[in-house]
C-alpha cells in the first residue's frame, strides 16, 4: 500500500535551515503530483508547495523565496528545503500525494498523507 | 479570491447523523473538493472527493457512512450512525491548477 514517510525535521534557529525528505513506496512515484501541507500548534492545514512532473511548480506566499520544493523520481523521495527559517514556520510538516497526473490532470486533491515530521524554530 | 468557509464546530450525538458542510467562495461555485478527516494527535486522512454535481468518490477503506453531496457552492459531508472514533476535525479542501487551498476545519465533537 502506500506508504509516505518524512524525515528532517528538528529544532532550528531562526534564521536557520532544514531540509525536509519523503520516502514513497507502494506506489509509481513518477505518476504523481507531490505536495507540502504543514499544520502549526493546534492550528488548521496550511499548504505551502506543489510539484508535478513537468517542472510546474507552485508555492504558498508565506514561503515563496524560502522553501523550495524538489523530487527526485529514481529515489521515489521529494524534498522541502527550508531556508531563512521563523518562529512561526513553526508546525507538523505533512507530505502528501496528488492523483495520477495521466488519469486526471496536474491538480486535485490530496489522496494519501505522510505521518508529518515536527520543525521547530527557537532560540 | 479562491476561499472554502466550514462552521468551526459541530457536535451530534452516538448513533445519530451529522452534516458539515463546505462554502465555496462566489465565483467558484463549480469546483470540486475533497474532505479530510484527522482524529486526535494523528496525521489527515482522505475521505472523497465531491464534485458540483454532487457525486462523490471516495478514498481507500472509507465506511458507506461517509457521503458526500452539493448543493450550489456547498459541499457537503454526512456521517451516519456516528460513532466515538468519528470525533475529529474535517477538513475541506478545494485547487486551481497547483494551488490548494483548505478550509479552517470543523470539530465535530460526538456526544
Amino acid at each position: 500500500q502506500v506508504q509516505l514517510v518524512e524525515s528532517g525535521g528538528g529544532l532550528v534557529k531562526p534564521g536557520g535551515s532544514l531540509r525536509l525528505s519523503c520516502a514513497a513506496s507502494g506506489l509509481t512515484f513518477s505518476d504523481y503530483y507531490m505536495i507540502w501541507i504543514r499544520q502549526a500548534p493546534a492550528k488548521g492545514l496550511e499548504w505551502l508547495s506543489y510539484i508535478g512532473n513537468g517542472g510546474d511548480i507552485y508555492y504558498a506566499d508565506s514561503v515563496q523565496g524560502r522553501f523550495t520544493i524538489s523530487r527526485d523520481n529514481s529515489k521515489n523521495s521529494l524534498y522541502l528545503q527550508m531556508n531563512n527559517l521563523r518562529a512561526e514556520d513553526t508546525a507538523v510538516y505533512y507530505c502528501a500525494r496528488g492523483r495520477s497526473i495521466a488519469r486526471y490532470g496536474n491538480s486535485g486533491p490530496n489522496e494519501y498523507w505522510g505521518q508529518g515530521s515536527l520543525v521547530t524554530v527557537s532560540t | 479570491q479562491l476561499v472554502v468557509t466550514q462552521s468551526p464546530s459541530a457536535s451530534a450525538s452516538v448513533g445519530a447523523s451529522v452534516k458539515l458542510t463546505c462554502t465555496l467562495s462566489s465565483g467558484h461555485s463549480n469546483y470540486g473538493i475533497a474532505w479530510h478527516q484527522q482524529q486526535p494527535e494523528k496525521g489527515p486522512r482522505f475521505l472523497m472527493i465531491v464534485n458540483s454535481g454532487g457525486g462523490h468518490i471516495k478514498g481507500d477503506g472509507i465506511p458507506d457512512r461517509f457521503s458526500g453531496s452539493s448543493s450550489g457552492a456547498e459541499r457537503y459531508l454526512t456521517i451516519s450512525s456516528l460513532q466515538s472514533e468519528d470525533e475529529a476535525d474535517y477538513y475541506c479542501q478545494t485547487w486551481d491548477s497547483g494551488i490548494q487551498v483548505f478550509g479552517g476545519g470543523t470539530k465535530l465533537t460526538v456526544l
